[in-house]
This record gives C-alpha cells, sequence and structure tokens, in this order.
C-alpha cells in the first residue's frame, strides 16, 4: 500500500517570511494529492490539491509542486500570518475517483508563526 | 466542507462496549468515507462507501463495520471497543476527488 512521509514535522517560521513542507510517498499510482490544514479542535480542511497531470498549481498565498519522476511534492506558504499556523497534513492516493482506495495521510507539519 | 454533519459530538463508553456514529454528507455528494485520527497523527483511513455500496477498505478489523442509506447518509459501527480505538473519528464527503471533512465525533473508550 501507499506510505507517505512528511518533513518537518514541526516548523517555525517569523511572521512574513515562507514556509515549505515536503512529502514523499511510496506508490507510483498516486495521482491526486491534497493538502489539509488541522487547527487545533477543528475538522481537517482542504486549503489545495494536485492531480497527476500538472506539476504546480497556485491559490495566492500558497502553493503546491509536483515531482512525479522522484515522488515528492511540496506545499509553498508565502508572507505567513499568524492565522497560518495549524497543523498541515499531506495526502496521496491512486485513486481514479471517488475515493475507492482511501487518502493515505502523512504525519503532519505543526507550523508555527511567530510575530 | 460545511455541509458534512456528523453525530454525536463526543461520546464515552467503556471496553467491550458498541458504538454507532452518524453522518451525512454535502447535499448532491453520493460517495461517504470514514476515518480514525488518533491524537497526534494523520487520518487513517476505514471505509468508503458509494451508492449503499462498499467500495473501499483500510486495514482495520472486522470489529469496524458501516453502511449507508438511500439518502446518502452513512453509520459507523465499532464492536467490542478496545482502549486504543480512542480517537476523532471523522467522515469525508466526497465529490470525484475532493474530499471534505465533517466536524468529527470524538470517541473515548475508558
Amino acid at each position: 500500500g501507499e506510505n507517505v512521509e512528511q518533513h518537518p514535522s514541526t516548523l517555525s517560521v517569523q511572521e512574513g517570511d515562507s514556509a515549505v513542507i515536503k512529502c514523499t510517498y511510496s506508490d507510483s499510482a498516486s495521482n491526486y494529492f491534497p493538502w489539509y490544514k488541522q487547527e487545533l479542535g477543528k475538522r481537517p480542511q482542504l486549503i489545495i490539491d494536485i492531480r497527476s497531470n500538472v506539476g504546480e498549481k497556485k491559490d495566492q498565498r500558497i502553493a503546491v509542486t509536483l515531482n512525479k519522476t522522484a515522488k515528492h511534492f511540496s506545499l509553498h506558504i508565502t508572507e505567513t500570518q499568524p492565522e497560518d499556523s495549524a497543523v498541515y497534513f499531506c495526502a496521496a492516493t491512486p485513486d481514479s475517483g471517488g475515493g475507492a482506495d482511501g487518502l493515505t495521510f502523512g504525519k503532519g507539519t505543526h507550523l508555527i508563526i511567530q510575530p | 466542507d460545511a455541509g458534512v454533519t456528523q453525530s454525536p459530538t463526543h461520546l464515552i463508553k467503556t471496553r467491550g462496549q458498541h458504538v454507532t456514529l452518524r453522518c451525512s454528507p454535502i447535499s448532491g455528494h453520493k460517495s461517504v468515507s470514514w476515518y480514525q485520527q488518533v491524537l497526534g497523527q494523520g487520518p487513517q483511513f476505514i471505509f468508503q462507501y458509494y451508492e449503499k455500496e462498499e467500495r473501499g477498505r483500510g486495514n482495520f478489523p472486522d470489529r469496524f463495520s458501516a453502511r449507508q442509506f438511500p439518502n446518502y447518509s452513512s453509520e459507523l459501527n465499532v464492536n467490542a471497543l478496545l482502549l486504543g480505538d480512542s480517537a476523532l473519528y471523522l467522515c469525508a464527503s466526497t465529490s470525484v476527488f475532493e474530499q471534505f471533512f465533517g466536524p468529527g465525533t470524538r470517541l473515548t473508550v475508558l
């Protein structure tokens, strides 16, 4: 089955700086890679995703890059703000649509934005 | 994601008991997935249901079962509860690829 490794486990950055979280996956059949943000006591919230037919996707201050050859993908957050503080999870699935294979999640990165 | 509802919010059970958790997906979504999130970890996939049929199953014992109803709502059942079943149980409503999570049910087994 799929295995997703996520680094770092904790990331502390100054407000206004950029943050990068990296994930690797094992199953070359994986083709969908979402990122979730989870604040303390709340549900995971989908913030951005990428499919295997593109190498990069951007939405305002967040972007995701995918390298299928190396089997890794990364989340980039620019101009970080205090409200970006949360735990971020990457995930992967070989699903062809519908969620039947389920998402395999990384262990999470606790992002701390220092004022 | 705002449309996914789960009940109850919190639940306390003792070892050996069984529990039923409920989920209603976003209107128009026909697929529901269940995940278990232990404190400090990422969610782990338990089941996926589409059109009332199980289409995917994670690495969980037979004590875990689920079903989906004609209105696409779903129940997750766990029998013979163990202390290790204490976790946040999340339901996700699926639209093609995107999975949107509900607020979860916090289960504590004593």
